[in-house]
């Protein structure tokens, strides 16, 4: 079974600090890895990272791919109290059949 | 362009009841999926539908069920609630799926069994 464990946790920094935030994955197949920020409710769409395209880039974002190890991360540069939310990583393989499978969620917290 | 829309933002219910959300994908989008999100615990997969036709479900019983509609929205039924069925569901779309499917999400319904 397809499996995505995120850390840390949960981060609290200080406006204007760099984050990294993990993402290892066990998957059948990969397909894809995909990033979301949740603030209140629906998850927004960050990312999406395939063998083809395994580093991407938006504005204070980025976020690349590690298919040898299983893993990824998302970096936040210069961060910004809004920025602050849960960021969940997801992974679809081959067997999976639209299935997205969620790791817990990192809990960035910024502070002013 | 319009995103991903569901309904009621709330549902309260008590045990035992029916309870019936509704979701319209973007337009253009024919994939429509479920999740559920319970309080501690991560999104977990509940239904995916595409063209008309329920393709995938994850681990929940038969009491959670549903369908897609032809002009693709979709409706997901729980039967039997029971108090652990309180959680958000999420409702996501997507291009016909592909070899990478990105998937949107809708601002959920949060659903409470009393």
């Amino acid at each position: 079974e397809d499996k995505v464990v995120q850390s840390p946790l949960s981060l609290v920094v200080h406006e204007g600090d760099t984050v990294t935030l993990n993402c290892s994955y066990e998957v059948t197949n990969f397909r894809s890895l995909l990033w979301y920020k949740q603030e209140k409710k629906a998850p927004t769409f960050l990312f999406m990272l395939t063998s083809s395209g395994i580093e991407k880039k938006s504005g204070r974002l980025s976020s690349i791919l590690d298919k040898k190890e299983l893993f990824s991360i998302l970096n936040i540069t210069a961060t910004q109290t809004g920025d602050s939310a849960v960021y969940l990583c997801a992974v679809r393989g081959g067997t999976s059949y639209g299935k997205l499978t969620f790791g817990q969620g990192t809990i960035l917290t910024v502070h002013p | 362009e319009a995103g991903v829309t569901q309904s009621p933002t709330h549902l309260i219910k008590t045990r035992g009841q029916q309870a019936t959300l509704r979701c319209s994908p973007i337009s253009g989008h024919t994939s429509v999926y479920w999740y559920q999100q319970a309080l501690g615990l991560g999104l977990q997969f509940l239904l995916w539908y595409d063209e008309g036709e329920e393709r995938n479900r994850g681990n929940f019983p038969p009491r959670f069920s549903g369908r897609q509609f032809p002009n693709y929205s979709s409706e997901l039924n729980v039967n039997a609630l029971e108090l652990e069925d309180s959680a958000l569901y999420l409702c996501a779309s997507s291009l016909a799926l592909s070899r990478a499917n990105e998937q949107f999400f809708g601002p959920g319904t949060r659903l409470t069994v009393l």
